[in-house]
């Protein structure tokens, strides 16, 4: 099985400042086949349904502010939050779909300083 | 507005069955494939069993291979979680999700509509 693996586990941020939380995978997440890289992020917000925000790597999905991008390559992967609003708290997953088992990093818990 | 609502969760005893349910509204689950998810206390998210569009195509985590059924029923626009054998270890609350509607046997593709969620508690 893939491993993910996120830092930091908790991410104290103060509302007007960037965040940047970082995911490794134990191999890499591109696919020469297609050219992409199944790497997505996923907040799961208090009393809220998961909700994916980037995917394959750097896509943003449907809805998501700017404010959000996904960069990286291979096994090192980053989610950035350039201005953190209030709204933004929640735990924020990394997830592999290269193969199955589906993996998740064990999660970011983003709060408001 | 896409939506799921997933049932059937509570207290069992360990050794114990129960069958969860995920209601799709503002779609066709016919038209995609479909997934259980699990999160227990202090861990993150887990996948748990994929089924495709007529049911004939199922995928499990090896960890519920053998005791979990993932199973459909498209004229009730509705997904189930077949549990059986459950131990403690299977505690925590269960999510279905749906994919966007590119996944093929080989891959799955991001899941962009996922339920709130129902509590599963085995104790004894």
């Amino acid at each position: 099985d893939i491993v993910m693996t996120q830092t930091p586990r908790s991410l104290p941020v103060t509302p007007g400042e960037p965040a940047s939380v970082s995911c490794r995978s134990s191999q890499s997440l591109y696919h020469s086949d297609d050219g992409n890289t199944y790497l997505d992020w996923y907040v799961h917000k208090p009393g809220q349904s998961p909700q994916v925000l980037i995917h394959t790597l750097s896509s943003r999905a449907s809805g998501v502010p700017d404010r959000f991008s996904g960069s990286g390559s291979g096994t090192d992967f980053t989610l950035k939050i350039s201005r953190v609003e209030a709204d933004d708290v929640g735990i924020y997953y990394c997830m592999q779909r290269l193969e199955f088992p589906l993996t998740f990093g064990g999660g970011t818990k983003v709060e408001i300083k | 507005e896409a939506q799921l609502e997933e049932s059937g969760g509570g207290p069992v005893q360990p050794g114990e069955s129960l069958r969860l349910s995920c209601a799709a509204s503002g779609f066709g689950v016919i038209n995609y494939w479909m997934y259980w998810f699990r999160q227990r206390a202090g861990r993150g998210l887990e996948w748990v069993a994929r089924v495709n569009y007529n049911g004939a195509i199922t995928t499990y985590a090896d960890s519920v291979k053998g005791r979990f059924t993932i199973a459909r029923d498209n004229a009730k626009n509705t997904v189930f979680l077949e549990m059986n054998s459950l131990t403690v270890e299977d505690t925590a609350v269960y999510y279905c999700a749906k994919e966007r509607g590119y996944s093929s046997v080989a891959r799955s593709d991001l899941l962009d509509v996922w339920g709130r969620g129902t509590l599963v508690a085995v104790s004894t």
